[in-house]
């Protein structure tokens, strides 16, 4: 129940295209959803996050939907860059206590070539 | 700004040694948190800070010991690691504990030998 499923492990896009990766939960309790970035070496950075109010939420080129019945929600890259090449990470908050524990998933390796 | 700074950036010590890691935020957030990083895998919260105190140990063995000095400060005392402690070791944190944004420093890369 406290899972967050990510898929694909691995992704190979070409220059300009759309990378999609997708997540799927069960705790319906689950209010918060973040998207991080990683690349080699570094801490993870906030890309976007979304609640469950709204069914999509774009911000540049990074575009998260939404799909609360579905218990699923995704990250879309657009025109993706080779510097987009990176782990991308989806999460979810963990409640009840507003504890702030983030729930990961396992990571997507995104690699864009030129 | 929402910075997180972490020191030192590379750590290697004996399985004898005593060291600490020190996390550092000056956005006035409340929330700290530490996670551990093994490569190729998701971030995992080892403990939280909540207004300074302790609110949760996620069954983290006793040779890591956390302290939280004040608002801006958070430092993980070492001792007595095991070579699988080697990781990526994450400090971060948010406005409030809860769901909100939670922010990442660098990380302190260590290495017990």
């Amino acid at each position: 129940q406290q899972q967050v499923k990510q898929s694909p492990q691995s992704l190979i896009v070409q220059k300009g295209g759309i990378s999609i990766i997708n997540c799927a939960y069960e705790n319906t309790a689950f209010d918060y959803f973040p998207w991080y970035q990683q690349f080699p070496g570094k801490g993870p950075a906030l890309l976007i996050a979304i609640r469950p109010d709204v069914s999509e939420k774009k911000e540049g080129r990074f575009t998260i939907s939404f799909n609360k019945s579905a218990k699923q929600f995704s990250l879309h890259i657009m025109d993706s860059q080779p510097g987009d090449s990176a782990t991308y990470f989806c999460a979810a908050s963990n409640q009840p206590g507003n504890t702030g524990k983030l729930i990961f998933g396992q990571g997507t390796t995104l690699q864009v070539k030129p | 700004d929402t910075e997180v700074t972490q020191t030192p950036k590379h750590l290697v010590m004996g399985m004898t040694n005593k060291k600490s890691l020190k996390c550092e935020q000056h956005m006035g957030h409340r929330a700290m948190y530490w996670y551990k990083q093994k490569a190729k895998k998701p971030p995992e919260l080892m403990f939280v800070y909540s207004y300074e105190k302790l609110s949760i140990n996620e069954s983290v063995p006793s040779r890591f010991s956390p302290e939280c000095p004040n608002s801006s400060l958070l430092n993980l005392h070492l001792h007595a690691l095991q070579p699988e402690d080697s990781a990526l070791y994450l400090c971060a944190s948010s406005q409030e504990p809860g769901p909100y944004e939670q922010y990442f420093g660098p990380g302190t890369r260590l290495t017990v030998t």
